[in-house]
């Protein structure tokens, strides 16, 4: 146990749907992230969010929107994606940037249909 | 631009053997170098992390890596690889001043009985 929660662990959409990503982390750290994993490519960078303010927005397409509503909670909001999409979502925080560790949630694995 | 290299994709070692992965890096400034591990169906755990000092860093579970700078190589080792150590282990650089990590495409490590 990181100290960070996401859920739900798994999802299946279609390309129509609707659906939230919710990451919660217990730590009291700062800053909170939001990365993609697919297979055989590096870990990119999606959001971040530092008290609650976003610092970085890695050209994500708009059909991923972020929230933040306070130090201990993200949301990764998803409508209209397309197949590509599907990969494993991690949430990570930190106690402040680079040079810090992060910790980071089991994910979720996302299948767009 | 700053990049991480991981040029092993797959790693196989007998249990007992000695292990050592590579990371080549390449960013103009002083670099936070990581190594994370990711187990199945999990996320990202910090196994050591290097900004100053001594060049050789401990870590977590019997690993270590060694900065070069004039190799720009961050290299992990372990003496004697455990059973429990197969998983995916990632290198990255933290981008000094950003909340930016630019991670590796990692190296699977399978450990044979």
């Amino acid at each position: 146990e990181t100290g960070v929660t996401q859920t739900p662990r798994h999802l299946v959409m279609g390309m129509t749907n609707k659906k939230s990503l919710k990451c919660e982390q217990h730590l009291g750290h700062n800053a909170m992230y939001w990365y993609k994993q697919s297979a055989k490519k590096p870990l990119e960078l999606m959001f971040v969010y530092s008290l609650e303010e976003r610092v970085e927005n890695n050209s994500v397409p708009s059909r991923f929107s972020p929230e933040c509503p306070n130090s201990s909670h993200l949301f990764l909001h998803l409508h209209t994606l397309q197949p590509e999409d599907s990969a494993l979502y991690l949430c990570a925080s930190s106690q402040g940037g680079v040079g810090e560790k992060l910790f980071f949630g089991s994910g979720t694995q996302l299948s767009v249909l | 631009a700053q990049s991480v290299t991981q040029p092993d994709i797959h790693i196989t070692v007998s249990e007992g053997a000695s292990l050592e992965l590579r990371c080549n890096y390449s960013y103009g400034a002083t670099p936070y170098l990581f190594w994370y591990v990711q187990s199945p169906g999990q996320g990202l755990q910090l196994l050591l992390k290097y900004f100053s000092g001594d060049t050789l860093v401990q870590g977590i579970k019997g690993f270590e890596a060694e900065f070069k700078r004039s190799q720009s190589s961050f290299n992990l080792r372990k003496p004697s690889v455990h059973w429990s150590d197969a998983a995916e282990y990632f290198c990255a650089v933290g981008l000094s001043g950003t909340y930016k990590y630019i991670f590796g495409t990692g190296t699977r490590l399978k450990v044979l009985a």
